[in-house]
């Protein structure tokens, strides 16, 4: 079946340093998204891409990076500058066209140690 | 810029009976999307039901049927007969349509959520 993958489920960063996070798709979309969910708030969106080699900064980007090398994948890294990295990931994909959905992986929680 | 208001924060239903959610968003376009997403504690975003702004006849998917006030810029998600299985947070998003932006984009703006709880 396709769907989107995230990896890992639970994640640990130490003070100072990097993590990716892992998004893969194989539901042939174009467009793939990050986003941050936060208790008591809603999705924030932190980057996204429409194309292999081009990605958009979203609401909340500082602190992240993305690649796009891969139409399948889109992993995120959680830098040493985002100071409050402690949240829920969503990854999510879609056909970018007319009213297509976005699909979602099931997330990844980061915590600090 | 566009936001989505989700008035709510915690809602309760027996179950078999109907509970409707809320939600307004606030845009100066004319074309745009709305869609209802459902998060389960497995913490999965699921889509429940979508909107597209220039058809007037209301969404309905089985149980989920919307109330969808262009003018009033209301939102509002039914869901009638509910389920044990339907306890979750509800999300409203609005999504813009492409040609608003001269290409393709698919960025959603969510509320803040609903959480909704079934009473057996």
């Amino acid at each position: 079946d396709g769907g989107i993958t995230q990896s890992p489920k639970y994640l640990f960063r130490k003070e100072g340093q990097n993590v990716t996070l892992s998004c893969e798709q194989n539901l042939n979309h174009d467009a793939m998204y990050w986003y941050r969910q936060d208790p008591g708030q809603g999705l924030r969106l932190i980057y996204y891409s429409q194309i292999v080699n081009d990605f958009q900064k979203g609401d909340i980007a500082e602190g992240y990076s993305v690649s796009r090398e891969k139409k399948e994948s889109f992993p995120l890294t959680v830098t040493s500058a985002q100071k409050n990295p402690t949240a829920f990931y969503l990854c999510a994909s879609s056909k970018d066209r007319g009213n297509q959905p976005q699909h979602f992986g099931d997330g990844t929680r980061l915590s600090i140690l | 810029a566009q936001t989505v208001t989700q008035s709510q924060p915690e809602m309760s239903v027996q179950e078999a009976e109907t509970v409707t959610l809320s939600c307004t968003y606030d845009t100066s376009e004319s074309d745009y999307y709305l869609f209802w997403y459902k998060q389960p504690p497995s913490r999965q975003m699921i889509l429940v039901i979508r909107q597209e702004a220039y058809k007037q006849q209301n969404a309905t998917e089985n149980r989920f049927s919307v109330n969808f006030q262009k003018a009033a810029k209301s939102f509002s998600l039914k869901i009638s007969d509910s389920q044990l299985g339907d306890a979750a947070m509800y999300f409203c998003a609005y999504r813009s349509a492409p040609w608003n932006y001269g290409g393709a984009t698919n960025k959603l703006i969510f509320g803040t959520g609903t959480l909704l709880a079934v009473q057996p």
